[in-house]
């Protein structure tokens, strides 16, 4: 069935680097777009970044603009977010999103991964 | 303060309806951007309730419609039964932003 499994979350100290994984499994996942989307804890959704379906267009929201970089491995099926320089504020839960078409801007987030906990704390 | 705005709970007793709003400007809903909507059960991941103003993927009951008009969008649910207690949010596209925008969200209690 189609599925997006997170992991790589955790503990990590203000300052620190920490990096995520989405893997893919039962659609083709080179040709879909991918996001991320965070939720702080007893907050709302906050979308993160999104890359195209070959990676070559990535977009960042202002609050992670500089420090987190998205990107994919379409030969693993594998969806990446790199987050350095992490804050207190980065706290939440990390969801990646597939994007249900090939029009990105206007296209629904179909398909959501179980979410992976990040907590920034000393 | 989210780009798009809900109302943060609305209840109602199991049989009615209920709406919840999602009130944007000319930058994203009223720019013509289409709205999704997402239930969120307890503990859960979010889930596509309705995508593309008023269509609802496979498996969604047809209890739950979505329609839009001007900057603004709406979800009804009708039927409300007590499974459908949940957050609800809505989510667009916003051109000055260049990004992607969700609702705050709102929680959904069935009396």
């Amino acid at each position: 069935q189609v599925q997006l499994v997170e992991s790589g979350g955790g503990v990590v100290q203000p300052g620190r680097s920490l990096r995520l994984s989405c893997a893919a499994s039962g659609f083709t996942f080179s040709t879909y777009s991918m996001h991320w989307v965070r939720q702080a804890p007893g907050k709302g959704l906050e979308w993160v970044a999104v890359i195209s379906y070959d990676g070559s267009n990535k977009y960042y929201a202002d609050s992670v603009k500089g420090r987190f970089t998205i990107s994919r491995d379409n030969s693993k099926n594998t969806l990446y977010l790199q987050m350095n320089s992490l804050r207190a504020e980065d706290t939440a839960v990390y969801y990646c999103a597939r994007v249900a078409g090939i029009v990105v801007v206007t296209d629904a987030f179909d398909i959501w991964g179980q979410g992976t906990m990040v907590t920034v704390s000393s | 303060q989210s780009v798009l705005t809900q109302p943060p709970s609305v209840s109602g007793a199991p049989g009615q309806r209920v709406t919840i709003s999602c009130t944007g400007s000319s930058s994203n809903i009223g720019a013509g951007y289409d709205v999704h909507w997402y239930q969120q059960l307890p503990g859960t991941a979010p889930k596509l309730l309705i995508y593309g103003n008023n269509n609802r993927p496979s498996g969604v009951p047809d209890r739950f419609s979505g329609s839009k008009s001007g900057t603004s969008a709406s979800l009804a649910i009708t039927g409300l039964q007590a499974e459908d207690e949940a957050d609800y949010y809505c989510q667009s596209y916003d051109s000055s932003l260049s990004g992607w925008v969700f609702g705050g969200g709102t929680k959904l209690t069935v009396l």
